[in-house]
């Protein structure tokens, strides 16, 4: 009964190769996030999506492509991937509106050699 | 823009003692706030929000947290630590008009037997 699930947990590579992060949610909700957790365990949103449309973009390369086919999954797709991308990547989902709690996934860790 | 500052990166009790988390935001208008804990290896739990009303709010596994307007802030504290309370704390905001997560640095709490 996993709430927000992600494949694979960990995930070794190297630079220049294109690799993706899956993301599935079974709680209903219409919102999903990609967060990326630097090595100093700093958080920052990366997309949203609200019933697959793209609601926020932050300032993140190009090489990064979230894609939601359903409004339970939400994917991440990385091409030519760079030693700095190596972090953990967190999936979560909510409700839409602001102060719904949002639920993560465990975390995929990218590590880029 | 809005940003959330924790106050000590590290934090050390004695099993039994106080918990304190600082959390202080800088926001244009009001916003919303929470409280969200990591265990090792784990994705992020919330422990407690405020929205409105009530500016004392309490959450999960014995922890509070109070909003203070004029102070700008919305410490966390738990009377009495457990061992199981190590993890990583991170406090967040986000604008009520809006629905992204801004995230603080995060706490590390370590309890001592």
């Amino acid at each position: 009964d996993t709430a927000v699930s992600q494949t694979p947990k960990y995930l070794v590579t190297q630079m220049g190769n294109d690799k993706s992060i899956k993301c599935e949610q079974n709680l209903g909700h219409d919102t999903m996030y990609w967060y990326k957790q630097d090595s100093k365990k700093f958080l920052k949103i990366m997309f949203s999506y609200n019933n697959k449309e793209l609601i926020i973009n932050e300032t993140v390369p190009n090489r990064f492509s979230p894609k939601s086919p359903d409004k339970a999954h939400l994917n991440l797709h990385i091409n030519s991937l760079e030693l700095g991308d190596s972090a953990v990547y967190f999936c979560a989902s909510s409700h839409e509106g602001p102060y719904n709690e949002q639920f993560f996934g465990p975390g995929t860790r990218l590590t880029v050699l | 823009a809005q940003s959330v500052t924790q106050l000590g990166s590290h934090v050390s009790v004695s099993e039994g003692a106080l918990v304190l988390l600082r959390c202080n935001y800088s926001s244009s208008v009001p916003p919303y706030l929470f409280w969200y804990v990591q265990y090792p290896n784990q994705g992020l739990q919330l422990l407690l929000k405020y929205t409105t009303g009530a500016t004392l709010v309490k959450g999960i596994n014995g922890f509070e947290a109070e909003f203070k307007k004029s102070e700008t802030s919305f410490h966390l504290t738990k009377p009495s630590a457990h061992m199981s309370d190590a993890a990583e704390y991170f406090c967040a905001v986000i604008k009520a008009a809006g629905n992204k997560l801004t995230f603080g640095g995060g706490t590390r709490v370590l309890v001592k037997p």
